[in-house]
């Protein structure tokens, strides 16, 4: 099942902060941030396994909920190369076959 | 860090001609590779798991017969698209995990290859 994410587009000005969601109908393993530039491969960001997990790196983070439904990427003090469209890649089972299933997508632009 | 490398990076072919993929492990050995396809300002969307020795195992919807997938080695995964057509014009990516044989490798990111730019004409 595709988790469902929120917004689906967002537009920031530099420094502006921003939240994107991913939600699951069900538990969930683990949760995958990635963002894809346009005509490029997606990037990993970062990866959140244990409920009420929060984690990050400079200026974006990630969190998991208890009830390892919902994760949130949190974009801080946004800058121009944060733009792109960022994906949420899911994982069922504690398989390394298991694949991701990713979300739509929320397509990001920071102006200046 | 764990790259994988795709090729090629964009192919125009004619319709009712074949184009095969390439997606390599560089650096790490890959017992698993996942090939998606991604249409404009859409999601990626799992096309099937390729399996090192084994079969490919394909998403619901996803043609086997179309969408030939060998995995001959631990870094060599490739995708033919047999008699393409218009509609199979798409960005389809591959993807690994650096697998060891550690428990946790299923924690590990997905690697992304470039991708390629499939125009069928």
């Amino acid at each position: 099942q595709q988790p469902v994410q929120s917004p689906q587009a967002v537009i920031l000005r530099e420094g502006e902060d921003a939240v994107i969601n991913c939600s699951s109908s069900k538990a969930l393993y683990s949760v995958h941030w990635y963002r894809q530039k346009h005509g490029e491969a997606p990037v990993f960001l970062m990866i959140l396994l244990k409920g009420g997990e929060q984690k990050g790196h400079d200026k974006i983070s990630a969190s998991f909920n208890e009830k390892k439904q919902q994760s949130s990427l949190y974009l801080t003090a946004s800058q121009l190369s944060y733009s792109g469209t960022y994906f949420c890649g899911t994982q069922r089972g504690f398989n390394a076959g298991n694949m991701l299933t990713f979300g739509g997508g929320t397509r990001l632009m920071v102006k200046p | 860090g764990a790259v994988v490398s795709q090729h090629p990076s964009w192919v125009i072919c004619k319709s009712g001609t074949s184009v095969k993929i390439e997606c390599r492990s560089l650096d790490f050995q890959a017992t698993t590779m996942f090939w998606y396809r991604q249409f404009p300002k859409q999601s990626l969307m799992l096309m099937a798991t390729s399996n090192e020795g084994s079969k490919a195992t394909y998403e619901q919807g996803v043609e086997k017969d179309k969408f030939l997938i060998n995995h001959a080695s631990l870094t060599l995964s490739t995708l033919t698209v047999t008699s393409a057509h218009p509609e199979d014009s798409s960005f389809y990516i591959c993807s690994a995990r650096d697998w060891t044989g550690a428990i946790t490798d299923t924690n590990s990111p997905l690697h992304f290859g470039n991708g390629t730019r499939l125009t069928v004409t």
